[in-house]
């Protein structure tokens, strides 16, 4: 089993929905979760990042950790066309400058006006 | 802003040739790393650097090596390059971005390297 499993989709909504991502993992000393969007021929770009358990807003976006169920979640509200793109999770113990993040494999989100 | 760049957005080469993909951060990090991306597998770690001349391998270490000769610049060479070495290559290297106090991975572009 990998130490963070994550469905790769492709997930397909219409524009306006809400759209739920999810990841699971194994290892308990994650403390530090993050969430990676990667356009198209892009590189991944850190979208947003939450220590230990609990939620995180930032305009459209939300963050949920559940340390307890080992479950993480990313809720994008009124999914815009311009959200199409590869969202990967990612996970570490720490965030000193030579952590290596855990990445799940990342599932692709298409929205259709 | 922080700039991570990748000598090449696209390459193409033939079996056995010895490949270099070049990646430069202009932010003074101390760690880089390189990945490869595939279909399915998602990122997998081949090598990464703690500082100039240091090296640690990653997951997937075998058929590749790296070379950081500047504090800035982080090579990752394909010895003879084989068809199951085409991927797409990322180069990161964390750093905290603005005030926060998180150190995040700044990817580069990529390059999609094609092995005849």
């Amino acid at each position: 089993q990998k130490e963070v499993e994550q469905d790769p989709g492709p997930l397909s909504v219409p524009e306006g929905a809400i759209v739920s991502l999810n990841c699971t993992y194994s290892n308990s000393a994650f403390q530090y979760f993050m969430w990676y969007r990667q356009y198209s021929r892009k590189g991944p770009e850190l979208l947003m990042y939450t220590y230990s358990s609990g939620n995180k807003e930032d305009g459209r976006f939300t963050a949920q950790v559940d340390k307890s169920s080992k479950y993480i979640s990313l809720f994008i509200r009124d999914s815009q066309p311009s959200d199409s793109a590869t969202y990967l999770c990612a996970m570490s113990g720490a965030s000193g400058g030579s952590y290596i993040p855990t990445f799940g494999r990342g599932t692709s989100l298409i929205v259709h006006p | 802003d922080v700039k991570v760049t990748q000598s090449s957005r696209y390459l193409v080469k033939r079996t056995g040739e010895k490949v270099f993909l070049e990646c430069v951060q202009d932010m003074d990090h101390e760690n880089m790393f390189w990945y490869r991306q595939d279909p399915g597998l998602g990122l997998r770690l081949i090598y990464f650097s703690y500082d100039v001349k240091m090296k640690e391998k990653g997951d997937i270490p075998e058929g590749y090596s790296v070379s950081r000769e500047k504090k800035e610049r982080f090579s990752l060479i394909l010895e003879s390059a084989s068809t199951n070495q085409t991927s797409m290559y990322l180069c990161a290297s964390t750093g905290v971005r603005g005030s926060s106090s998180y150190n995040e991975q700044f990817f580069g572009p990529g390059t999609r390297l094609t092995v005849l």
